[in-house]
């Protein structure tokens, strides 16, 4: 069964810093990765999705990656803002059962 | 990519009652998925619906409780039976494309059992 991991739980940075979120999963069977930001009591914005057969995605000031044989992803986020504060969700697309697993997500606050 | 309504946005409920969300998308799904965000907790699957077929739920959500409706390729209902405080999350639905298996998320509703 997929298990995927989001390291660190919570983070506080002042504006201005870069930082990089962290995501593992254990089965590096996927077809995808996605990374979603999440803001208090909303529904899901999809930020980057991967493919497999892709090592990294950038959109903007967001890059992340993917190295899928040792089943981790990063997240960076450069020069951060107070309003990219949100939670960030990293979830994969098992190949098998068309099944979405969702780490516990890292909430973000950027101070000004 | 597709667009997804979800109503009500929002609801407060009394205990013992049961509410109906709606998903509406805008192009003709296969597959659409309902999801239960519990206060600070990550995302899980409660059920998928495929137009034509029973919903398929996951360990743990019953029809019950959730009974599901896919009656077209463009709209799906989840009820929450019964309702509990514990009932109290954020419900989302989505969909998923048929190319590349990425899913797109509604807004979500957020409920609230008193």
């Amino acid at each position: 069964k997929q298990e995927v991991t989001q390291i660190p739980a919570a983070l506080s940075v002042p504006e201005g810093e870069n930082l990089v979120l962290n995501c593992s999963f254990t089965d590096s069977a996927i077809y995808n990765l996605q990374w979603f930001r999440q803001d208090p009591g909303k529904g899901l914005t999809s930020l980057l999705l991967i493919q497999s057969s892709q090592r990294e995605q950038t959109s903007g000031r967001l890059n992340a990656s993917l190295d899928k044989s040792s089943g981790r992803s990063t997240l960076y986020i450069a020069a951060s803002q107070p309003g990219d504060s949100a939670t960030y969700l990293c979830a994969v697309y098992n190949n098998a059962g068309n099944m979405l697993t969702f780490g516990g997500g890292t909430r973000l606050m950027v101070k000004p | 990519s597709a667009v997804i309504s979800q109503k009500p946005s929002r609801d407060i409920c009394q205990r013992g009652t049961s509410l109906t969300i709606q998903c509406q998308v805008d192009s003709q799904v296969t597959m659409m998925f309902w999801y239960r965000q519990q206060p600070g907790q990550s995302l899980t699957l409660i059920a998928t619906a495929n137009q034509g077929s029973e919903a398929t739920y996951e360990s743990g959500f019953v029809i019950d409780k959730f009974p599901i409706s896919r009656p077209n390729l463009t709209f799906s209902t989840l009820t929450v039976s019964n309702m509990s405080p514990e009932d109290s999350s954020i419900y989302l639905c989505s969909v998923e494309e048929p190319r590349g298996n990425i899913q797109y998320f509604g807004a979500g509703t957020r409920l609230s059992v008193l």
